[in-house]
């Protein structure tokens, strides 16, 4: 299995746009999901297959996905989205087919 | 509206068996298409898939776990277990059971179920 790079922590001011990226070698022909997790909650599903946003999920959130880099951008971020954010692909390519998460990144509203 | 919950010890003893149970309503774990998956989180740490029961129960599981780990589903109950044989320490976590679709990402968790391995 491989591993999904992200960064530990993103520090953004309120109204302001932050951007939570996922590196792999060619992630782009991937499809890439991604979650936010409050503390003591389960994952919420925010966009899924790189820039789909389920039902209830703001249009603040907003996803990209090339060559190397998956990118979630969130715009005019608000206190409450302060969590975690993890990103998730599936492993199709090797013997063991897989889940496989990023490390998470904390996004702090400033 | 589809709903799990994940029941079982939060206390288990090294080298014994965990088990967990996830009740699913608002769907069938028979119904085709969907994978009902185990995950869990270290404290402080990011996600790891555990296995997973396909509604045609298959079964697939995270070689990292080896042997170890056995899920099975109960359609009558509608719901689907885990088993985690030998624990360790190292397998303190937070454990979620999760519905996956063919999309391959996961909508619906439980609230998830803290258990500690301990003497």
């Amino acid at each position: 299995s491989y591993v999904l790079t992200q960064p530990p922590s993103v520090s953004v001011a309120p109204g302001q746009t932050a951007s939570i990226t996922c590196g792999k070698d060619n992630i782009g022909s991937q499809s890439v999901h991604w979650y936010q997790q409050k503390p003591g909650q389960a994952p919420v599903l925010v966009v899924y297959d790189d820039s789909d946003r389920p039902s209830g999920i703001p249009e603040r959130f907003s996803g990209s996905n090339s060559g190397n880099t998956a990118t979630l951008t969130v715009s005019r971020v608000e206190a409450g989205d302060e969590a975690d954010y993890f990103c998730q692909v599936w492993d199709s390519s090797s013997e063991h087919r897989s889940w496989v998460f990023g490390g998470g990144t904390k996004l702090t509203v400033l | 509206q589809v709903q799990l919950q994940e029941s079982g010890p939060g206390l288990v003893k090294p080298s014994q068996t965990l088990s967990l149970t996830c009740t699913v309503s608002g769907d069938s774990i028979s119904r085709g298409g969907y994978y009902w998956t185990w995950i869990r989180q270290h404290p402080g740490k990011g996600l790891e898939w555990i296995g997973y029961i396909f509604y045609s129960g298959r079964t697939y599981y995270n070689p990292s776990l080896g042997s170890r780990v056995t899920i099975s589903g109960d359609t009558s109950k509608n719901q689907f277990s885990l088993k985690l044989t030998s624990v360790t320490a190292a397998d303190t976590a937070v454990y979620y059971c999760a519905r996956g679709g063919s999309g391959r990402y996961f909508q619906h968790w439980g609230q998830g179920t803290l258990v500690t391995v301990s003497s």
